[in-house]
């Protein structure tokens, strides 16, 4: 079946660092891939949709110089945070979709915590 | 721009006992409609989906929902709640068939008392 994984699943860094997180899709080609947050007691925001062959497109609040994502191949992505301070903890996931099939899979998502 | 709002943040109802979480949308065309849930410290699973057709669709462990367009919404229900039930219940809105960019709501938390 269709599966998508994030890692790390859990992460924390220092104020002002960086942190890389993976999203990979098994059993199906990943064409699209939708980042969210879900910050502290909130619900999930949109940070950027991207389809391979295709320009990354970010959501108002959020820029590709604070989230530059990647997408090399149908199976693979991966957004890093950069700089990241208090206000960008969250679960960040990864919803990935086959051009074939309406469903979006999410991944169990990546915790950041910063301190 | 489409938006939703679950008026409910938190709901809480005894094991056994039947259930109704409140969705409602806002949105001029025709909505693709969702529902999540999302168990303690864990990602996201759809729970259900409403496209077109039969408005009252069918989901996993005995949830379902129903497209009321008149009223923009698109209640979740289940006939009795079990204590594993207790998560927190998005509901969320795409605009294209396939579109990734789901706009959710705000989420109700539901507790199953024993």
């Amino acid at each position: 079946g269709a599966l998508v994984y994030q890692y790390p699943r859990r992460t924390i860094c220092k104020s002002g660092t960086s942190m890389r997180m993976e999203c990979q899709a098994v059993g199906f080609q990943a064409t699209s891939v939708a980042w969210y947050r879900q910050s502290p007691q909130k619900t999930f925001e949109l940070i950027a949709l991207s389809t391979v062959n295709s320009a990354i497109k970010y959501e108002q609040n959020f820029t590709q110089e604070k989230f530059p994502i990647s997408h090399p191949n149908l199976s693979f992505s991966s957004m890093t945070v950069l700089n990241a301070y208090l206000e960008d903890r969250g679960l960040y996931l990864c919803g990935a979709r086959e051009i074939s099939n309406e469903r979006l899979f999410f991944g169990h998502g990546t915790k950041l915590s910063v301190l | 721009a489409q938006s939703v709002t679950q008026p409910d943040a938190r709901v809480t109802v005894s094991e056994g006992a039947s259930l109704q979480l409140r969705c409602k949308y806002s949105y001029s065309g025709t909505p693709y409609l969702f529902w999540y849930v999302q168990y303690p410290r864990q990602g996201l699973q759809l729970l259900l989906k409403y496209y077109s057709g039969d408005p009252v669709v069918q989901g996993v462990n005995g949830f379902e929902a129903e497209f009321i367009k008149s009223n923009s919404s698109f209640h979740l229900r289940k006939a009795s709640v079990h204590w594993s039930d207790s998560a927190v219940y998005f509901c969320a809105v795409s605009v294209n068939y396939g579109n990734e960019k789901i706009t959710f709501g705000a989420g109700t938390k539901l507790t199953i008392k024993p």
